[in-house]
Parts: C-alpha cells; sequence; structure tokens
C-alpha cells in the first residue's frame, strides 16, 4: 500500500516549458486535489477532483490544468511555465467528502524550480 | 471568498502548555481540520470539528464555535517533537478544504 505517490520529487524548468507532476494513489479514493506551498502563504488550492471525470478549480488555478480519466490518478500539468510557479507542489486524496471527516493523505511533495 | 487567520509564530517551553487559535470567515462551513507539518515534509491529520464543543486526543485537543468562525489546537506536555508548523484548514460547502497560513510553533527546552 503506497499511498499517495508523487513524481518527480524534484524538477527545473525554463520559463515556456511544459511539464505534468504526476499523482497516483492506491486507496481507492474518490476525493483528490492539487495544492501549492510557498513561504508564508500556507497551503493554496489549485484543482480538486470528486471523482473520476470530474474536476473543479480551487483558489489559485490560472496556469495549470488537471483531469480525472481514472480513480487512481490526477496529473497536474503546466502548459509554459512561469517563475511564478516555483513551489512546493502537494497532492492529496481522500474518501468521499460525504463519509464525514474526509481525511487528507498527502504526498511526499513534488520541488518545482521555474528560472 | 474565504479568510482564515492563525498567528504566524509562537514559542513555548518543553513541558508546557501552548494554544494556537484560528479564526475563520468562509462562504459556507462543512468542517475544520488541523494539520501538523514539519519542515521539509507532508501535512498530516490531528483533529476534526463539525459540531460545536472539545475534541480530545491524547496531547491535542482542538475546539470549535461556529457562531464565532473560531477554533482553537490546545497542545499539552509539549515535547522538542512538537516544533512544526499547524495548519487550520476549513472545508466549504462545495467539497473544498482551504488553509489558512499555518502557524510555525518553535519549542524550547
Amino acid at each position: 500500500n503506497a499511498g499517495v505517490t508523487q513524481t518527480p520529487k524534484f524538477q527545473v524548468l525554463k520559463t515556456g516549458q511544459s511539464m505534468t507532476l504526476q499523482c497516483a494513489q492506491d486507496m481507492n479514493h474518490e476525493y483528490m486535489s492539487w495544492y501549492r506551498q510557498d513561504p508564508g502563504m500556507g497551503l493554496r488550492l489549485i484543482h480538486y477532483s470528486v471523482g473520476a471525470g470530474i474536476t473543479d478549480q480551487g483558489e489559485v488555478p490560472n496556469g495549470y490544468n488537471v483531469s480525472r480519466s481514472t480513480t487512481e490518478d490526477f496529473p497536474l500539468r503546466l502548459l509554459s511555465a512561469a517563475p511564478s510557479q516555483t513551489s512546493v507542489y502537494f497532492c492529496a486524496s481522500s474518501y468521499s467528502v460525504a463519509s464525514g471527516a474526509n481525511v487528507l493523505t498527502f504526498g511526499a511533495g513534488s520541488r518545482l524550480t521555474v528560472l | 471568498g474565504q479568510n482564515i487567520d492563525q498567528p504566524t509564530e509562537m514559542t513555548a517551553t518543553e513541558g508546557a502548555i501552548v494554544q494556537i487559535n484560528c479564526t475563520y470567515q468562509t462562504s459556507g462551513f462543512n468542517g475544520l481540520f488541523w494539520y501538523q507539518q514539519h519542515a521539509g515534509e507532508a501535512p498530516t491529520f490531528l483533529s476534526y470539528n463539525v459540531l460545536d464543543g472539545l475534541e480530545e486526543k491524547g496531547r491535542f485537543s482542538s475546539f470549535l464555535s461556529r457562531s464565532k468562525g473560531y477554533s482553537y489546537l490546545l497542545l499539552k506536555e509539549l515535547q522538542m517533537k512538537d516544533s512544526a508548523s499547524y495548519l487550520c484548514a476549513v472545508r466549504e460547502v462545495g467539497d473544498k478544504l482551504i488553509f489558512g497560513t499555518g502557524t510555525r510553533l518553535q519549542v524550547f527546552p
């Protein structure tokens, strides 16, 4: 049982490059989400999904795309990276929101630097 | 919109008690969470409140007042390993979990 797996752990990009941060969970969680964490800003919600085929925007969605074609995977795409996207990215998942406490399980994080 | 406020930093002494406050104004409310995050690591779940009152879990307790938009996390018998950031998060109607900026707690011997 691997939990939430994020890849890569570290990535350096040049401005304008594209890339995908991968997130996979093996807990059959319906809910998945992406956050970014910057010093002094806390965790900010980028996009989230309540189930396969359903995605929605969070607090800071601009510059990021997501898709949820399977229950297990929730990739985050940066189409044209900008220095403002330098951050630590966390993927998190939980059981159905309707199940009450809906505790998030976080991945280990992906540190992205955009030059 | 949403606004979740916590103190930025706190310090305390080993063995003491510390209370970390969180106030919130959100467009809906469907539960409040506290997470702990050690430097360089992912957040981990500490507590959950959806009804008013106190939830106790070992050395940690969390309190919620929905009418006041207020919660606190109480840490007793502080240990050095409790040095971490403590994140308050509100689940809004519509399933989004929104975090405050976090409180960095330093415990000194």
